[in-house]
């Protein structure tokens, strides 16, 4: 079993909608979580992390975690065209473990 | 601050040449990652250092891997003999501490023929 899984996608959504990403993870001692978004032939880049059950918002980025289930997600309002990417989801101990991600397609 | 800094950006080898990427981290990081990404694999992480000294190589697919931080500003990943299965994308990363994400480098994109 991976240690961070995610559904692959495409994820596809019309523009303006809300964009659902989730991810689960196996090693109860993962301390945080990350959310990373990566464009075709680019690097990953940070969005937002989260620590503390509940909600994070960062503008139009919602990150939602809760321990007791091994759940994180990253919800997108206002989903752009210029959202379409893979998105990653990571865990953290003493190293970052990254799910495969989740592609995301927002067409107009 | 230029971010991380990998080199080169492309590298084309014949199977069994040596071939060395290179990692400059962010200034004042005190981790350095290098991770390998496949489409079939996602991102592995190969081995992580912490103020040079490598912690964790248990990602290092075999002997032919190496990696080395002489110190703080520069490190290496090296395989040698090259084969046509390595060609991935390299990343290297790093990082200020567990309360913050990673910066990565803008990779190493390695084909072997």
């Amino acid at each position: 079993q991976k240690e961070v899984e995610q559904n692959s996608g495409p994820l596809s959504v019309p523009e303006g909608a809300i964009a659902s990403l989730n991810c689960t993870y196996s090693d109860r001692g993962s301390q945080s979580f990350f959310w990373y978004r990566q464009y075709s032939g680019k690097s990953p880049e940070l969005i937002m992390f989260i620590y503390s059950n509940g909600d994070k918002e960062d503008g139009r980025f919602t990150a939602q975690l809760n321990k007791a289930s091994q759940y994180v997600s990253l919800l997108i309002r206002d989903s752009q065209p210029s959202d379409s990417a893979t998105y990653l989801c990571a865990a953290n101990t003493d190293k970052l473990i990254f799910g495969t991600g989740t592609r995301l397609q927002v067409f107009p | 601050d230029a971010g991380v800094i990998q080199s080169p950006r492309h590298e084309v080898t014949e199977m069994g040449q040596e071939v060395t990427l290179r990692c400059k981290p962010i200034s004042g990081h005190d981790y350095l990652f290098w991770y390998r990404q496949t489409m079939m694999r996602g991102l592995e992480l190969l081995i992580y250092f912490n103020n040079n000294v490598p912690i964790d190589d248990s990602g290092m697919p075999e002997d032919r891997f190496s990696a080395k931080m002489p110190n703080a500003s520069f490190s290496t990943l090296k395989i040698q003999p090259s084969e046509p299965r390595d060609s991935a994308v390299y990343f290297c990363a790093s990082w200020a501490g567990p309360s913050y994400g990673y910066t990565f480098g803008s990779g190493t994109r390695l084909t072997v023929v």
